[in-house]
């Protein structure tokens, strides 16, 4: 079964702080992976994703997320949260074309001055 | 680039009445999608369009849901006999041809009273 599981409902960190979201998934096929960040009221927007190659990716907003296969994992960083970070994001999983994503059930980040 | 669009906004209406969402997708991309999102959930698929042709469609669809994409182009989404566990966030997506990177619309936010 298809599924993306991150762990964390709710986490707190002060402004400047390193950051770690957590994402685990389970795909029956090679995984595409993706993180989204939603604003309150918003859409979702994207921050990165990974389809091959290198396993450290690079997104925007100064974000990566490292894939690793044998964790099924793809955790979301960031060296120094600033205080417009705080939003919901999504881990996803799809398949290169067409389809649809499995997205888990999110984490909110509060960000503390 | 305009991005993905969706009308309207905001939808109250009371049990029993039908509903119509429009979005209109990234001009390029072939792919739609329409998915639900409930309070403190990430977003759930509901179904697919490539061009115009409705290709996969959720369970969560039931009856009363009706998509459409007639020229390829915009789509609707219908909500027959509102109830109100309907009640959600409805997001539309586009991704163009080559990859599956999925681009989100602002959504519609459906209240059934």
């Amino acid at each position: 079964a298809q599924s993306v599981t991150q762990p964390d409902i709710h986490i707190t960190v002060s402004e400047g702080a390193s950051l770690e979201l957590r994402c685990n998934y389970s795909y029956g096929a090679t995984p595409y992976l993706f993180w989204y960040v939603q604003s309150p009221g918003q859409g979702l927007q994207l921050l990165l994703k990974y389809f091959s190659g290198d396993t450290l990716v690079q997104g925007i907003k100064g974000f990566e997320a490292e894939f690793k296969r044998s964790q099924s994992s793809f955790n979301l960083r960031k060296p120094s949260v600033h205080w417009s970070d705080a939003a919901e994001y999504f881990c996803a999983v799809g398949a290169l074309a067409g389809n649809q994503f499995y997205f888990g059930t999110g984490t909110s980040l509060t960000v503390i001055p | 680039d305009t991005g993905v669009s969706q009308n309207p906004r905001h939808k109250i209406t009371k049990r029993g009445q039908n509903v119509t969402f429009r979005c209109d997708p990234i001009s390029e991309h072939n792919r739609l999608y329409w998915y639900r999102q409930t309070l403190g959930q990430g977003p759930e698929f509901l179904t697919y369009f490539q061009n115009e042709a409705q290709l996969e469609k959720s369970r969560l669809l039931s009856d009363r849901f009706s998509a459409e994409r007639p020229k390829g182009s915009f789509s609707t989404l219908e909500i027959q006999r509102t109830e109100q566990g309907d009640s959600a966030m409805y997001l539309c997506a586009s991704s163009p041809r080559e990859t599956n990177e999925q681009f989100f619309g602002p959504g519609t936010r459906l209240t059934v009273l």
